[in-house]
Parts: structure tokens; C-alpha cells; sequence
């Protein structure tokens, strides 16, 4: 079965960026999508993007669009997320997820996420 | 971006209570919708995907139902564990979820 393993928590500085590593054991890694879905304190669930490693090509939601970029690594099979120009807003708990989604060339619909990380608190404060 | 209300925002219930969480789209999205449980400090649970098919390893006493704009996941007896927040999903466009429905014991 496979797990999401995510890199530990972060304490940055307004302004600057943050890269959360989420890697793959135990299962398929590159055929499935790979989500960032973040949760600010006492807030839902927001989703942030994707890629299907396989593909390469990262899709993101408009409102991040510009700020954060998805990666992914086929050889060591982790993902990355990385956002910049932090903002207090920012700070929440981001979690990787696979799931399911299909690749249509210029675009990915991104379907069910069944399989989470553990979340990585990321906590931006002067 | 496609809108997901999740009703009622609050819900308090007993063991044993058979309970109905409400999920409507703002524009349809066919069967394009899942159902997540979320306890306090954990990753989100998959319960129900493609609106009303049971994920694996999930009891049979979670069920989904709907298409279109409106979307129901029902818990036909309440137990102990189900305590916790409920999420819907909508895979239809861009991935947007409800803002949850946190069911408290009464």
C-alpha cells in the first residue's frame, strides 16, 4: 500500500518561499496524480494544484496561479510543491494526496484523492 | 470556479442516529463528486467517489447519492468514530471543496 511521506515543518519570513517534499513508498507512484491541498488554522480545505508524473505538466488553481510550482521527481518518486512570496495568510498545513485524474494534453482533470500525506505545518511570521 | 455549499455547517447527533449532510453545486457536475472525513490533526479520509461509490476499506454504513447540482452523504447509524468533519469535493473543473460540515455528538 502505498504512503506519502512528507518533509517536516517550516518557519518562514514574509517575502520569501517555502518547498515541501512529499515522497512515495510501498506502491505506483508516476501513473497516478499527485495533489497540494492546503488548510489554513481552523479553516477547510483548499486545493492547490497537481501533476501526474508521468506527464510532467503541473496544473494550479487560478488563485495561485504565478506563486506556486509542482514538481515531480519519477527516479526518487516525490513530488514538490514550492509557493513564494509568503504571506501570513499562508501559514496552514499542506498536505500531499494521490489520486486519480486524467490527462487530456493541454489540460488534466483531477478527479478523487485517496491516498494523503501527513501534512507539513508551514508557519510564515516576521 | 464551480461553488460547493455544505449543509448545515453544524450538526449534533447521538449514537445510533442515521444522519444526512447536504452538498449542492452552483452549476451542475454530473456524478463528478467525493466525500472526505477529517478528524482533528489528520490527512482527510476518502469516503465516497464518483458520488456514490464506496471507497474500499469504508463501512457500508456511509453511503452517497445524487447528480447534477444536489449530493447527499447519508451515515445510517451513527457510531463513536464517525464523530468529526465532512467534506465534499467537486472534480468536475478546477477542484473545489465544501466548507465542511462538523457533526458533534450531542
Amino acid at each position: 500500500q502505498v504512503q506519502l511521506v512528507q518533509s517536516g515543518a517550516e518557519v518562514k519570513k514574509p517575502g520569501s518561499s517555502v518547498k515541501v517534499s512529499c515522497k512515495a513508498s510501498g506502491g505506483t507512484f508516476s501513473s497516478y496524480a499527485i495533489s497540494w491541498v492546503r488548510q489554513a488554522p481552523g479553516q477547510g480545505l483548499e486545493w492547490m494544484g497537481g501533476i501526474i508524473p508521468i506527464f510532467g505538466t503541473a496544473n494550479y488553481a487560478q488563485k495561485f496561479q504565478g506563486r506556486v510550482t509542482i514538481t515531480a521527481d519519477e527516479s526518487t518518486s516525490t513530488a514538490y510543491m514550492e509557493l513564494s512570496s509568503l504571506r501570513s495568510e499562508d501559514t496552514a498545513v499542506y498536505y500531499c494526496a494521490r489520486g486519480g485524474a486524467v490527462d487530456y494534453g493541454d489540460y488534466t482533470a483531477f478527479d478523487y484523492m485517496d491516498v494523503w500525506g501527513k501534512g507539513t505545518t508551514v508557519t510564515v511570521s516576521s | 470556479d464551480i461553488q460547493m455549499t455544505q449543509s448545515p455547517s453544524s450538526l449534533s447527533a447521538s449514537v445510533g442516529d442515521r444522519v444526512t449532510i447536504t452538498c449542492r453545486a452552483s452549476q451542475s457536475i454530473s456524478s463528478y463528486l467525493n466525500w472526505y472525513q477529517q478528524k482533528p490533526g489528520k490527512a482527510p479520509k476518502l469516503l465516497i467517489y464518483a458520488a456514490s461509490s464506496l471507497q474500499s476499506g469504508v463501512p457500508s454504513r456511509f453511503s452517497g447519492s445524487g447528480s447534477g447540482t444536489d449530493f447527499t452523504l447519508t451515515i445510517s447509524s451513527l457510531q463513536p468514530e464517525d464523530f468529526a468533519t465532512y467534506y465534499c469535493q467537486q472534480s468536475y473543473s478546477t477542484i473545489t471543496f465544501g466548507q465542511g460540515t462538523r457533526l458533534e455528538i450531542k
